[in-house]
């Protein structure tokens, strides 16, 4: 069974662009999430998908967004690109996205911004 | 607001040793505890899951505990191999929304043969 896969590994992006990040979830699976990971906060939650809906969201300004498509899988979109932006991105997934089931995580992708 | 603290940031022991590693929350209301561990510049791997209605479980040399009344867990590594050094993180995901966990900032453990 596969695990939650992450495309790009990695990119660098200049200051002002704007990035597109992709999760596929483990097959069968309808909720996903997205952290984003800096050495100096830590591991913060950015938003989470279930059923092609946003149903929660963290404390980031607007040009994060994010989409869920139909077979579960995610893209997240950062715009206007500032170097804070820099940090390792990753999703999780869980099978039916319900308090208390397990979060499974991809390998995340390392975003640097120039 | 619900903060998660592990206490040591860092841990140097020999191989072979028992350990602990400590995490605490300050919000009880919580669905579920997990722990995981990361390697450098990867993913994380899922450890453990204990719900909030458990006191423990156990994955061979793991056994995570639960004090929900306490906000406390505890991450029980048996017999500890160099291959366990990584950073070792807890989550809690609370009633602010199914799937949000919230992560303390971790324990790097180094274990010397």
């Amino acid at each position: 069974k596969a695990g939650v896969t992450q495309t790009p590994r990695y990119l660098i992006k200049t200051r002002g662009q704007q990035v597109t990040l992709s999760c596929s979830p483990i097959s069968g699976h309808r909720s996903v999430s997205w952290y984003q990971q800096t050495p100096g906060q830590g591991l913060q939650f950015l938003f989470e998908y279930f059923s092609e809906t946003q149903r929660n969201k963290g404390n980031f300004p607007g040009r994060f967004s994010g989409r869920q498509f139909s077979n579960s899988r995610s893209e997240m979109n950062v715009s206007t690109l500032e170097l804070g932006d820099s940090a390792l991105y990753l999703c999780a997934s869980s099978l039916e996205g319900q308090r208390g089931t397990e979060a499974f995580f991809g390998q995340g992708t390392r975003l640097t911004v120039v | 607001k619900q903060e998660v603290t592990q206490i040591p940031a860092a841990l140097s022991v020999p191989e072979g040793e028992n350990l602990v590693l400590n995490c605490s929350f300050t919000d009880s209301a919580i669905y579920n505890l997990q722990w995981f561990r990361q390697d450098p510049g990867k993913g994380l791997t899922s450890l453990l899951l204990i719900q909030s209605s458990q006191r423990e479980q156990t994955s061979g040399r793991l056994n995570a505990s639960l004090d929900k009344s306490s906000g406390r867990s505890t991450l029980y590594i048996a017999a500890s191999q160099p291959g366990d050094s990584a950073t070792y993180l807890c989550a809690v995901g609370s009633f602010q929304g199914a799937q949000k966990l919230v992560f303390g900032q971790g324990t790097r453990l180094t274990i010397n043969p």
